[in-house]
């Protein structure tokens, strides 16, 4: 079955320290998104490629850094300089009109 | 700059009460409506995509309906299991999604 994971289900990260969140999918969708949500909110759009080797800011792009060298790959990095990273992480591919497929998430929480 | 606004934030219904949740937007080309189901610690899942004014899609105990400004998503005789948070976006043809906040619903038996 075609889908995204994403890995890892949980994730602690010590202050001043960069994590990798992964995200995978073998749907054959061009566009790759990542989401932020914070208890009881909205997503929020981190970073989107629309294409491999192409990617752009969303809104609360500071403090984080993505790559595209794969279709099927869309890794996120959480650095140093995002001051308060605890949140739960969603990776999403979208072929229109089909909309969003959503990943599993990642939790991240700061220790 | 594209809004959705999602009411209300939390519904606290009894089993076989039926209601609505409201999805109000504005955007400033309208390609496409997403309605999708949230569980807690997962992902969100796939619902309803409505696409122009009048249309109206169901799925068991739910009935999305779209008008230029807004989109209901009807419950009808909700279960427990019917308990998520349920989420509406916008797609302005440029293959994003904007989110609204949500609307937690809790069913009880």
């Amino acid at each position: 079955d075609g889908g995204i994971t994403q890995s890892p289900k949980y994730l602690f990260r010590k202050e001043g320290q960069n994590v990798t969140l992964s995200c995978e999918q073998n749907l054959n969708h061009d566009a790759m998104y990542w989401y932020r949500q914070d208890p009881g909110q909205g997503l929020r759009l981190i970073y989107y490629s629309q294409i491999v080797n192409d990617f752009q800011k969303g809104d609360i792009a500071e403090g984080y850094s993505v790559s595209r060298e794969k279709k099927e790959s869309f890794p996120l990095t959480v650095t140093s300089a995002q001051k308060n990273p605890t949140a739960f992480y969603l990776c999403a591919s979208s072929i229109w009109p089909t909309g969003y497929t959503f990943g599993s998430g990642t939790r991240l929480t700061v220790v | 700059e594209d809004q959705v606004t999602q009411s209300p934030e939390a519904l606290r219904l009894q089993e076989g009460e039926s209601s609505s949740l409201n999805c109000s937007y504005t955007v400033s080309g309208l390609r496409g409506l997403f309605w999708y189901r949230q569980d807690p610690g997962k992902g969100p899942e796939f619902l309803f995509t409505l696409y122009s004014a009048g249309e109206e899609k169901e799925k068991e105990r739910l009935k999305a309906t779209l008008t230029k400004k807004e989109s209901f998503l009807h419950i009808t005789a909700p279960k427990p299991e019917d308990s998520a948070t349920y989420l509406c976006a916008v797609d302005n043809a440029g293959n994003m999604l904007t989110f609204g906040g949500g609307t937690r619903l809790m069913v009880k038996p």
